[in-house]
């Protein structure tokens, strides 16, 4: 079965610094790694996501992820955080197999950006 | 281009109720599926459509059924409501061709409380 796992509850970084958000995944076969951000009263929105090919992806809003296979983790990284990134930030994979077509959802890691 | 679109917004249901979550895309994606959101517990899928045609359960389709109604439209029933019930609902709509490596869009949500 696949999961996806964020270690983080809560993160919160101060405006300007840089931002992390942690990811790992559990996965028979390769993975495919997606981030997306959801803001209050708002549904889900793509922000990246690794296929394959390069391990670092860069994506909207100035947000980039490093895939790193043999820690399967795909963190999610912005080098000056504002306060509007500000949101709650859920990873996701999916794979070939049983569950082909079905993503599995993190349960969410909220980034609070202070001035 | 409207993307995802779900009606009702919110709803007010007591036990035993029924009601049906709508949901429409319009940019001709071929799987569409429904999502819970529940504090602490990130998305979870409960049922998908992978094409018109096709429905499959997800990891928590008790009390729901589902009807693709076409290629644009994929509801939710819940034939007989329970206060388990109450979350937060999500439509999300992904491919042109259906495959493992596409992003989904997500609808606006439908808050529904079940007293």
């Amino acid at each position: 079965a696949q999961s996806v796992a964020q270690p983080e509850d809560q993160v919160n970084v101060a405006e300007g610094n840089p931002l992390t958000v942690k990811c790992t995944y559990s996965v028979s076969g390769n993975p495919y790694l997606f981030w997306y951000v959801q803001y209050p009263n708002r549904g889900l929105q793509f922000l990246l996501k690794y296929i394959t090919g390069d391990n670092l992806v860069k994506g909207s809003y100035g947000f980039e992820a490093e895939f790193n296979k043999s820690q399967t983790s795909f963190h999610l990284k912005k080098p000056s955080a504002l306060v509007s990134d500000s949101a709650l930030y859920f990873c996701a994979v999916s794979t070939r197999g049983p569950n082909a077509g079905k993503s599995t959802f993190g349960d969410g890691t909220t980034l609070t950006v202070k001035p | 281009n409207a993307g995802v679109t779900q009606t009702p917004k919110f709803q007010v249901l007591k036990t035993g109720q029924s009601m049906t979550l709508q949901c429409a895309q319009d940019m001709n994606h071929n799987s569409m599926y429904w999502y819970r959101q529940d504090p602490g517990m990130g998305l979870r899928l409960i049922y998908y459509s992978a094409s018109e045609g096709t429905t499959d359960k997800g990891e928590v389709p008790n009390g729901y059924n589902v009807s693709r109604l076409n290629k644009r439209e994929f509801s939710l029933r819940l034939e007989s409501a329970a206060p388990s019930q109450t979350s937060v609902y999500f439509c999300a709509s992904s491919g042109l061709a259906g495959g493992l490596t596409d992003t989904q869009y997500f609808g606006p949500g439908t808050r529904l409380t079940v007293l």
